[in-house]
């Protein structure tokens, strides 16, 4: 899979949307960018993934720039609920099935009162 | 809907002790995966299930580690003999099919304390 880069750390203040970046400048044209995050102690959580277009749901937006270099996650109302390590991922297709999933560094994302 | 469960969320066991832990996944999902988490690492791989194909145990550490999956649903992951370096916290996923992209749910993990 291509290699992700993320900020160790953010902060936002509780309310306002939190931006986390991602670069992923070696990314190829049949690869996804996938977004998981991870509370404390709890298993790690399905956020949202994208191919070129931006991607919205329930939980936040996928902002993916138009040479796919990089992406944008956004929550747009942070919750202190919303402190987590966000991870950043980008998922080639597998030639079998079952591609396993390898988590980086992540940002640590605190949401402040 | 349910997500994935997992049993128990916490298990402390005495060294050379045999234990089993449980994966229940999303319904209709064919897709199944174990995977280990250490300490302040990320996820280790540890096997991958899919409908009635032979899993792929590439990433079972040792033969002590065994899994498997009853019926295409739930999952016993069993580790015998239990070492000190086994404490971990366990965690399955399950995906709808495996296929690309395989959008991977999962479950809330088995914290494993071998003492």
């Amino acid at each position: 899979d291509a290699k992700t880069t993320q900020p160790p750390s953010m902060d936002c203040a509780e309310g306002r949307a939190a931006n986390l970046p991602c670069n992923h400048s070696t990314i190829s044209g049949n690869e996804y960018v996938y977004w998981y995050r991870q509370i404390h102690s709890q298993g790690p959580q399905y956020i949202i993934h994208g191919l070129k277009n931006n991607e919205t749901n329930e939980m936040a937006s996928l902002i993916i720039t138009e040479d796919r270099k990089s992406s944008t996650l956004i929550l747009p109302h942070a919750t202190l609920r919303d402190t987590a390590v966000y991870y950043c991922i980008v998922r080639v297709r597998a030639e079998t099935s079952g591609s396993r999933l390898t988590f980086g560094e992540g940002t640590q994302l605190t949401v402040n009162p | 809907g349910a997500g994935v469960s997992q049993s128990p969320s916490n298990k402390v066991t005495e060294k050379g002790k045999d234990v089993e832990l449980r994966c229940d996944p999303i319904s209709g999902h064919t897709a199944l995966y174990w995977y280990r988490q250490s300490l302040g690492q990320g996820l280790e791989f540890l096997i991958y299930f899919q409908g009635n194909s032979a899993p792929d145990k590439s990433g079972l550490p040792s033969d002590r580690f065994s899994a498997e999956r009853t019926g295409g649903s739930v999952s016993t992951l069993t580790i015998q003999r239990t070492q000190q370096e086994d404490s971990a916290v366990y965690l399955c996923a399950s995906s709808l099919d495996g296929g690309y992209p395989d959008t991977q749910y999962f479950g809330p993990g088995t914290r494993l304390t071998v003492l």
